[in-house]
């Protein structure tokens, strides 16, 4: 059974493309997040979630635009697509936030040439 | 954003012997330091956490050690195996969000 799903597995795409990442679990978790993953390893919290309620924004570009239509997703959707955007793009859930621990999907590859 | 530094970035280790990387935290308002493995091509998955009021916690032959007036916790792998290399981050939990440290690439070799 898939815990915290993401599609697609690999995106490559040209610069300024328009792209949507989905995420969805089956944990019954309330809060959902996005994490951003570089060349280097540096694994960054980008937006979180609690109830579909935006909680945790993390200086990120408005070309990056998340959104929850209900607590078992979290969608990415990034505008005019930069170079600097190639990295993995990870999903994660938990019960609750704070102490609670943090299940990852396995990732989204997005390499923009 | 607070920060968390992580030590070493790479750590080659015989099989059987002790793996450790050591974080160090600036801020004392955090309140739970999990640490994450991550084998390649997969999400982190939580491996073990302590909270600031415990010095040491042991599962198996992970130890999170923890240094509260040094603002440190270190993660000890003990007879460590082929099979424990991945990467490996610390975090620091502050209110609702993890920090992660920049990681710690573990080879252990046969």
């Amino acid at each position: 059974d898939t815990a915290v799903s993401q599609t697609p597995k690999y995106l490559v795409t040209q610069m300024g493309n328009d792209k949507s990442i989905k995420c969805e679990q089956n944990l019954g978790h309330d809060t959902m997040y996005w994490y951003k993953q570089d060349s280097k390893k540096f694994l960054k919290i980008m937006f979180s979630y609690n109830n579909k309620e935006l909680i945790i924004n993390e200086t990120v570009p408005n070309r990056f635009s998340p959104k929850s239509p209900d607590k078992a997703h979290l969608n990415l959707h990034i505008n005019s697509l930069e170079l600097g955007d190639s990295a993995v793009y990870f999903c994660a859930s938990s019960l609750g936030s704070g102490r609670a621990t943090q299940y990852f999907g396995p990732g989204t590859r997005l390499l923009v040439l | 954003q607070q920060q968390v530094k992580q030590s070493p970035q790479s750590l080659i280790v015989q099989k059987g012997g002790i793996s450790i990387i050591n974080c160090a935290y600036e801020n004392t308002a955090f309140d739970y330091f999990p640490w994450y493995q991550q084998f390649p091509g997969k999400g982190p998955a939580l491996l073990i956490a302590i909270r600031p009021d415990v010095s040491e916690k042991k599962e198996g032959r992970f130890t999170i050690s923890f240094n509260k007036s040094a603002k440190q916790f270190s993660l000890h792998i003990m007879d460590s195996q082929p099979g424990d290399s991945a990467t490996y981050f610390c975090a620091i939990n502050a209110g609702n969000m993890l920090t992660f440290g920049g990681g710690t690439r573990l080879m252990v070799k046969p």
